[in-house]
Formats: C-alpha cells, structure tokens, sequence
C-alpha cells in the first residue's frame, strides 16, 4: 500500500516560521511534491523535490532525505494568507501520478 | 494563459440520479487528471489520461464511473449511479507530461457534488 503521513493541524504566530513534515511508505519514489489549497480553493503548487537537499523559493523551503522516507515544507515569515491546507504528494512511477497526504491544516494567529 | 477549466461548480442530486462533470485542461498539457477530494481529505487520483489515453483507473470504480478524452483535449467524467458516499468535490488537473525533473500539476476550481 501508499502512506503518507503528516500532522493534521498545526497553529503558528504572524511573522513565526513553521515546519510540516511528511513521512512516507510508497511502492516507488521519484519526487516529493508540496501544494497550498485554501479552503473552497483549488490546490496549488509550491514546491518539488526530486533529490535530497533543501529547495528554496521565496519565503518557503522544502527539503528531502529519501533514506529516512522524509521530507519537510518550512514557512518563513509567516502571513495571514499563509492559513491554508498544505499537502505533500510522492510521485510514485514515471507517470508523474502523485499521492497525497491527508494534509495539514495551518492556522496563522496574529 | 488560461487556467484549467471546470463545470459546474456546483451540483445537487437524488442518490441513484446520474452527473457528468467537464474540464478543459490549459492548452497545450498532454497528461490530464481527474481526483476526487473528499471534505478533510487529500485528492484521490481517480484516472489519468495521457493524450486521449488512459494511463491509470485502478482507483476509478468502475461500475458507476467512468471518463473520456476523445479528442486528447477536453475530458469528461460520469457518475451513474450516484451515491451518497460519492458527495465531494471532483477536481480536474493538467500538466505537461513531459518528462521534466518537475511535473507541476494545474488544478481547475472543482466541481462540488452534494448526493442526497
């Protein structure tokens, strides 16, 4: 079977950095995927990762080790806007399919 | 660019009823995906479309779903018949396909079904 585990909530203060983590057990790995969706919205993309290491893009970074099945997405600088779900997603094979987590929900308090 | 297009936004049925839900993927994205996402959940994959063909349904049941892409463009997806278990929102995606070290994902608005 797929798994991908992450928190389910998690609370942090305007202007705070946040780290979600994503455990996962997959038949296959070709990369680690992160999306934003805000609630009656669609999924959007944040990030990738298809190697070990850290990705940067603006105030966010996601990083993977593929040994330990783990991979994190780190929010800097947090805003209001930043409240949203965030899900991690594996692509599994070559199709480029992913599975997602169940997502995090994150909510920014001022 | 136009984004990933869906339709309708909303829709209410009687449980045994049928719905059929449309996207047009943005222009020039071979690979095109229907999920299903239910409330506090991640998106399901339901099916996968490489052009006009399927690439991957093992999760689409297929005795009440099914979906199409004749012309390798647009798609739509059926329900027949709906059950209550079947209330979400269906979203439709996009993306190249081509075998990048990336393969960013576009999300249309979904499709929220209610089944009562």
């Amino acid at each position: 079977g797929q798994s991908l585990e992450q928190p389910s909530e998690v609370t942090a203060v305007e202007g705070a950095i946040v780290q979600i983590n994503c455990t996962y057990q997959t038949s296959g790995f070709y990369g680690l995927s992160w999306y934003q969706q805000h609630d009656g919205g669609a999924p959007t993309f944040l990030s990738y990762n298809g190697l070990d290491g850290l990705e940067e893009t603006g105030r966010f970074s996601s990083f993977l080790s593929r040994s330990d099945s783990y991979g994190y997405l780190l929010l800097q600088e947090l805003q209001m806007k930043d409240s949203a779900s965030y899900f991690c997603a594996v692509r599994v094979d070559s199709s480029y399919k992913l599975i997602f987590g169940s997502g995090t929900r994150l909510l920014v308090r001022p | 660019e136009a984004g990933v297009a869906q339709s309708p936004r909303y829709k209410i049925i009687e449980k045994r009823q049928s719905v059929a839900f449309w996207c047009n993927p943005i222009s020039g994205h071979a690979t095109l995906y229907w999920y299903q996402q239910i409330l506090g959940q991640g998106p399901k994959l339901l099916i996968q479309f490489q052009n006009n063909g399927v690439v991957d349904d093992s999760q689409l049941p297929k005795d009440r779903f099914s979906a199409e892409r004749l012309k390798g463009v647009d798609s739509t997806l059926k329900i027949q018949p709906a059950k209550l278990e079947d209330s979400a929102v269906y979203l439709c995606a996009s993306s190249l396909g081509d075998p990048q070290i990336r393969d960013e994902q576009f999300f249309g608005p979904g499709t929220r079904l209610t089944v009562l």
